[in-house]
């Protein structure tokens, strides 16, 4: 079954303690992206990568960082958190017709 | 600034009634898809269309894609409380290394 991952799925943390969030894909695709969704605001683009070892910024990416070592990998790592960074996150997998959305990861940092 | 607006935002209707939701821009695009979102879960692609004028059915989804290709619109008919969610549309841009979404058209259907 084709499925993105990802973990864990809810998450509160305190400001500045360093987490990371896993997103797995297992439909080979090249392409991955990170989003996080606000009320009001939609779904915005904060890193995306088009394949291994190629990452690139999207919309809002201060604050967060990737890597992308394996073409199934993509996680998504806040150094110093901070309340603003609470959010939902969704890890998408992109072919070249459909993007395919994790569940979602919805962060709270107090 | 917003590259697809939706509208409208929020619309409650009434099981078996129909409803219409709209994706606009200013900008012309090669396709166009519709994800429904479900409370807690992540988007879904319902459709995409690719062809000005282009018109795709779902069993009471109606998808149109406008003649100029800078807009679409999402009709359902005879609305049940399975439809209520959050519609995306998203086009692809930057030479479709990237997807960009609109905000969302928020439907409740109340049985």
């Amino acid at each position: 079954e084709a499925q993105v991952t990802q973990n864990p799925r809810y998450l509160i943390t305190v400001t500045g303690k360093k987490l990371t969030v896993t997103c797995s894909q297992n439909m080979n695709h090249e392409y991955m992206s990170w989003y996080r969704q606000d009320p009001g605001l939609g779904l915005r683009q904060i890193y995306y990568s088009m394949n291994v070892e190629v990452t690139d910024k999207g919309d809002v990416p201060e604050g967060y960082k990737v890597s992308r070592k394996e073409k199934r990998n993509f996680p998504l790592i806040l150094e110093s958190p901070s309340p603003n960074q609470t959010s939902l996150y969704f890890c998408a997998s992109r072919s070249f017709t459909e993007a395919f959305f994790g569940q979602g990861t919805r962060l709270t940092v107090v | 600034t917003q590259l697809l607006e939706q509208s409208p935002q929020f619309l409650s209707i009434q099981e078996g009634e129909n409803l219409t939701v709209y994706c606009n821009s200013s900008s012309v695009f090669s396709s166009l898809q519709w994800y429904r979102q479900e409370p807690g879960e992540g988007p879904v692609l319902l459709v995409t269309v690719v062809t000005g004028g282009e018109v795709k059915k779902l069993k009471r989804l109606t998808f149109q894609f406008g003649d100029a290709r800078k807009d679409s619109s999402l009709h359902i008919t005879a609305a049940q409380p399975g439809d209520t969610g959050l519609y995306l549309c998203a086009v692809p841009f930057y030479g479709n290394n990237r997807l960009a979404f609109g905000k969302g058209n928020q439907v409740v259907v109340i049985p």
